[in-house]
C-alpha cells in the first residue's frame, strides 16, 4: 500500500472548516483513499472513501487531486466534538491488504 | 453508536495468565477484524475471519489466537501474558471482506501487571 503523509498536528477554530491535507504520492491505480478518526481513545470511526472523484457525505467532504498524489479531508463546519486524530490511509483492498493506520493528524478544535 | 459490542471493556491481569477477549459484530456483518493499540506502536492489525474462516493475519503473536463462530461472534485469546501485551484491543466488523468501511468497537482495555 502506499505510504501516507499527514501534519502530525493542526487547530481549527470552532466553526469554520478543517482542512486536513494528506500526501499518498506514490498511490497506485488501484488504491483507495480511506479517512478514519479516533476520539480520545475510543474505536475508530469510518469517514469517507474515494478513488478518483470528489466525495461527499453527512460528516465530510473528500478533495482527491487529478493526479491522485494528494487529498484533502473537509470538514465544513468544526465543532469541538470533531477534536480527534484524522488517519489518512491507502489501501488497495483487492490486493488482499488489510487496513493499516499510520500515525495521522491531531486535529484539535478550539472555542 | 457503531453496532459492534466488546467485552469487557476492562481488564486487569498479571503477567503469565491468559485471557479472552469478545467481540460481537454488526447485524449481518460477515468479517469481524482484531487490531491492538499500545502507546509506542500505534493501531496494529492482528487478524481477520470472515464467515468463520480465517482470512488474513498481520502481525498476532504465536502467544494470541482467535477464532469466530457460527453466530458470527468472535473471540481472542491471549496467553502468557506479558507486560508489553498491556494496550487497547480493537474489534471491527464489515459486511464483507473487500472494501467495505470497517466498523469499530470501543475496545477492551487490558492491563498486565
Amino acid at each position: 500500500d502506499a505510504k501516507t503523509t499527514q501534519p502530525t498536528s493542526m487547530d481549527c477554530a470552532e466553526g469554520r472548516a478543517a482542512n486536513l491535507p494528506c500526501n499518498h504520492s506514490t498511490i497506485s491505480g488501484n488504491e483507495y483513499v480511506y479517512w478514519y478518526r479516533q476520539i480520545h481513545s475510543q474505536g475508530p470511526q469510518y469517514i469517507i472513501h474515494g478513488l478518483k472523484n470528489n466525495e461527499t457525505n453527512e460528516m465530510a467532504s473528500l478533495i482527491i487531486t487529478e493526479d491522485r498524489k494528494s487529498s484533502t479531508l473537509i470538514l465544513p463546519h468544526a465543532t469541538l466534538r470533531d477534536t480527534a486524530v484524522y488517519y489518512c490511509i491507502a489501501y488497495n483492498y483487492n490486493a488482499g491488504n488489510m487496513l493499516t493506520f499510520g500515525g495521522g493528524t491531531r486535529l484539535m478544535v478550539k472555542p | 453508536d457503531s453496532g459492534v459490542t466488546q467485552t469487557p471493556k476492562h481488564l486487569i491481569t498479571a503477567t503469565g495468565q491468559r485471557v479472552t477477549l469478545r467481540c460481537s459484530p454488526r447485524s449481518g456483518d460477515l468479517s469481524v477484524y482484531w487490531y491492538q493499540q499500545s502507546l509506542d506502536q500505534g493501531l496494529q492489525f492482528l487478524i481477520q475471519y470472515y464467515n468463520g474462516e480465517e482470512r488474513a493475519k498481520g502481525n498476532i503473536l504465536e502467544r494470541f489466537s482467535a477464532q469466530q463462530f457460527p453466530d458470527l461472534h468472535s473471540e481472542l485469546n491471549l496467553s502468557s501474558l506479558e507486560l508489553g501485551d498491556s494496550a487497547l484491543y480493537f474489534c471491527a466488523s464489515s459486511e464483507g471482506g473487500g472494501g467495505s468501511p470497517l466498523h469499530f468497537g470501543n475496545g477492551t482495555r487490558l492491563t498486565v501487571t
